[in-house]
């Protein structure tokens, strides 16, 4: 069954204390990997696509890797206004469909 | 450029109502998606449009339907609403050209609470 699952659920940090999100995937065929950031009350808002493995983007104190079987953001040197949650979705070969996974909820603390 | 524009912001209804919501995309998107997000399910796809034409379909009841007009503009609807409706629903617009994807533009929802 394809399937996006993130971890942690949630992560705790103070400011400046960098980590990772994790994205794991079992998709049949995956053309595209994305990571969106979701505020409370608001729409996400896409932050980066990841096609092929071993591909990195980066944005401000996001970067964003990809594996055969897992994505990583990594956040360096993190702000309180890094606070929100993260969502990743992945593109399967065999319909086209995004499939979600539940998101991480990070919380920088100051 | 205006981004993706979804009314009302907030809505309450009753069970056994129906209830219509609407989405503008960003001039020049022609597809459309929706989705349903709860804290329990996180975000469920319902529907996409391209050029007016239904692509493709999540696992909802036919309860919730959906249509695109020339303008790309897009409503869904959802009768004889139940308890469980209530949640935010997200309508997304990209480029869509062919069966690519390319990043989805979100506007920030439709609060929709059933009582």
């Amino acid at each position: 069954e394809d399937q996006v699952t993130q971890s942690p659920e949630a992560l705790r940090l103070q400011e400046g204390e960098s980590s990772s999100l994790n994205c794991s995937y079992t998709v049949s065929g995956l053309r595209g990997l994305f990571w969106y950031r979701q505020d409370p009350g608001k729409g996400p808002e896409f932050l980066f696509t990841l096609y092929s493995a071993g591909e990195e983007k980066e944005k401000e104190r996001l970067k964003a890797t990809l594996t055969k079987k897992e994505s990583f953001l990594h956040i360096t040197a993190p702000k309180p206004e890094d606070s929100a949650t993260y969502l990743c979705a992945c593109v399967m070969d065999s319909n086209y469909q995004l499939i979600w996974g539940a998101g991480t909820k990070l919380i920088i603390k100051p | 450029k205006a981004g993706v524009t979804q009314t009302p912001r907030y809505l309450i209804k009753t069970r056994g109502q129906q209830v219509t919501l609407s989405c503008s995309p960003i001039s020049g998107h022609r597809s459309v998606s929706w989705y349903q997000q709860t804290p329990g399910q996180g975000l469920q796809f319902l529907f996409e449009y391209f050029s007016e034409t239904q692509r493709n379909k999540g696992n909802f009841p036919g309860r919730f339907s959906g249509r695109q007009f020339s303008n790309s503009r897009s409503e869904m609807n959802v009768s004889t609403l139940e308890l469980g409706d209530s949640a935010l629903y997200l309508c997304a617009s990209s480029r869509g050209e062919g069966r690519h994807h390319s990043p989805l533009h979100f506007g920030n929802g439709t609060r929709l609470t059933v009582t």
